[in-house]
This record gives C-alpha cells, structure tokens and sequence, in this order.
C-alpha cells in the first residue's frame, strides 16, 4: 500500500462548477498537509498548505484536513478553465526544511469552457 | 518573493557528455533540493542540502553529482547519463528551520533529455 493514494483521473468539470479533490494517507505521523498545482512542463506551484486538522480558505481554494479518517481534500469554487492542470497532494511529518515530503500521485483537471 | 530560478530551461545531451544544471534562490532559504519528475508521475526526491551540507540522498546513481557553492545556489552535475534518466529537474528550497507554515517551492525545472 503506498503512503499516500490519490486518484490519478483525468477528472473534468464544466466551468462554474465545484471541483473536489482528495488524497488517503496512512501514516499517523504526517501532520504538514499541501496541496501543489501543475502545469504541464512546469514546476509545482504551491497553492495550500496547512498544519493538522482544519479548514483553510483562500480565494476560490479551500483545504480540508481530517486527520481522523487520514483523509485531505482540496475544493475549488467557481472552476475557471485557467485551473486545467495536475494537482499534486503532499505531506510531511515536521516542517523541518530538509523534511522529505511524501507526494501523491496527481490529478489531472480539464475544467471544459 | 517565492522564487528559485533554473537553468537552462530544456537541455540534450548524448550519453558520453558532462553537462550541469543551476538552480538559485534569494529568499534566504538555506535548505534545497533536487528532484526527478517523469511524466505523469509525482516528483521523487534526489538530494537535500542543508546549511550548504548534504543531508539526503535518495540512493542516487554516482553519474549524478550534486553541489551547493554557497547558500543560494545548487547545481547538479550530469555525466554518463542514461536515456531513462529523461525527465523534468525540479530544484526547491525552503527554510530550514522549526517555523510554522515553512514548506518547499519549487523552480520551473530544467527538461532534460538524453539521447
């Protein structure tokens, strides 16, 4: 079982609408959540990150953390076609600098014009 | 500013060749990273340098050198490659010490392919 599982996709979603994605863990230590977004060709560009369990809300972005259920989701409102990309989870046990960071797989977006 | 900056931004080199790739950040980070993407695949980590010190390698083959000449700069020394080691390189940096919300940003990788 890997450590993190995300769905690959591709997922799309018409313009407008609520996007919702998700990453499973298994490992109780990760307490340092992200939320990465690539563009093809491109270096990941942090867009969330948050510590433990919560809620985090920025913009059209919100991050969601149940450490309970070892569960993270990432929802995007009013989906622009501009959000076409590879979202990438991440998790770390500390926020040490030299921490490894464990990643999922990616999801592949297409929000259809 | 989140900046680290790569060069060059796309490379090709034969097997037999010795090339480098830079990467450069002035945020005052001193921890930074390597990291090999294939497509569609998340990025797997290589090297960690800490404090202009390497602290994590990945079990990486020696034909990959990694080097950090001062606190802003890490470069990866290419020699011997193979074509399987195509791919996109992705350097980070972030700040290496116990803060709150500290996490690594990424430059826009170097693609490199190896004929």
């Amino acid at each position: 079982q890997k450590e993190v599982e995300q769905d690959p996709g591709p997922l799309s979603v018409p313009e407008g609408a609520i996007v919702s994605l998700n990453c499973t863990y298994s490992n109780s230590a990760f307490q340092y959540f992200m939320w990465y977004r690539q563009y093809s060709r491109k270096g990941p560009e942090l867009l969330m990150y948050t510590y433990s369990s919560g809620n985090k809300e920025d913009g059209r972005f919100t991050a969601q953390v149940d450490k309970s259920s070892k569960y993270i989701s990432l929802f995007i409102r009013d989906s622009q076609p501009s959000d076409s990309a590879t979202y990438l989870c991440a998790m770390s046990a500390s926020n040490f600098g030299n921490e490894k960071l464990t990643f999922g797989t990616g999801t592949r977006l297409t929000i259809i014009p | 500013d989140t900046e680290v900056t790569q060069t060059p931004k796309h490379l090709v080199m034969g097997m037999t060749n010795k090339k480098s790739l830079k990467c450069e950040q002035h945020m005052g980070h001193r921890a930074m990273y390597w990291y090999k993407q294939k497509a569609k695949k998340p990025p797997e980590l290589m090297f960690v340098y800490s404090y202009e010190k390497l602290s994590i390698n990945e079990s990486v083959p020696s034909r990959f050198s990694p080097e950090c000449p001062n606190s802003s700069l890490l470069n990866l020394h290419l020699h011997a490659l193979q074509p399987e080691d195509s791919a996109l390189y992705l350097c980070a940096s972030s700040q290496d010490r116990n803060r709150e919300m500290e996490t690594q940003y990424f430059g826009p990788g170097t693609r490199l392919l190896v004929l």
